[in-house]
């Protein structure tokens, strides 16, 4: 079965600094990775997927399949950065996400 | 767009007492999603529909819990009888397919206490 591992349950920062958000996942095909976010008072939202190779609200994640990992990146982060970040795989044919147990990012001053 | 629609938003029962919520997806979303969201951990798929068809209930205690989706667009979540570990956040998604790519969006959910 998949499984998605995040091992920090809060990361706290400081305005300015590097982020770096830990995800790794286990499934033995080709899964597709996907990072969500949930802002406060806010609905779950896509933030990026790993298809895409895009960056968004200037976060980037690379899907490393050596080690099964797909940390989530911000080189400067940013108060309204604070939120919490779900890690999802989704594989085979039926479209089902398997979402890990999310990382609440915590921006300060 | 008008984003995925979910009532009740809160909801508190005793255990052993029946509950439904409701779901009315994004206009268009042919496929459709229940997930339970325990608190300290991510959402857990319950059941995928596709238009008025099941396509995945593996995770649903179906003791307990049943969905339907009549008319391939409203659904609802029907817990009977809870119990107090079904205190959770519910949440309602339905997607769309760019291509290849498919992309769940989610709605307010409901907020679950089982006393």
């Amino acid at each position: 079965a998949q499984r998605v591992t995040q091992p920090e349950k809060l990361l706290s920062v400081f305005k300015g600094a590097p982020v770096e958000l830990k995800c790794n996942y286990s499934y033995s095909g080709s899964p597709e990775l996907f990072w969500y976010v949930q802002y406060s008072r806010q609905r779950l939202q896509l933030l990026l997927r790993h298809i895409s190779r895009e960056s968004i609200k200037g976060f980037t994640a690379d899907l490393n399949k050596g080690e099964t990992s797909f940390h989530l990146k911000k080189p400067f982060a940013q108060e309204e950065d604070s939120a919490m970040y779900y890690c999802a795989v989704m594989a085979g044919t039926a479209s089902k996400l398997t979402f890990g147990t999310g990382t609440r990012l915590q921006v300060t001053l | 767009e008008a984003g995925v629609a979910q009532s009740p938003r809160y909801k508190i029962i005793e255990k052993r007492q029946s509950v439904a919520f409701w779901c009315n997806p994004i206009s268009g979303h042919a496929t459709l999603y229940w997930y339970q969201q325990i608190l300290g951990q991510g959402p857990k798929l319950l059941i995928q529909f596709q238009n008025n068809g099941v396509v995945d209930d593996s995770q649903l205690p179906k003791d307990r819990f049943s969905a339907e989706r009549l008319k391939g667009v409203d659904s609802t979540l029907k817990i009977q009888p809870a119990k107090l570990e079904d205190s959770a956040v519910y949440l309602c998604a339905s997607s769309s397919w760019k291509g290849r790519r498919e992309t769940q969006y989610f709605g307010p959910g409901t907020r679950l206490l089982v006393l």
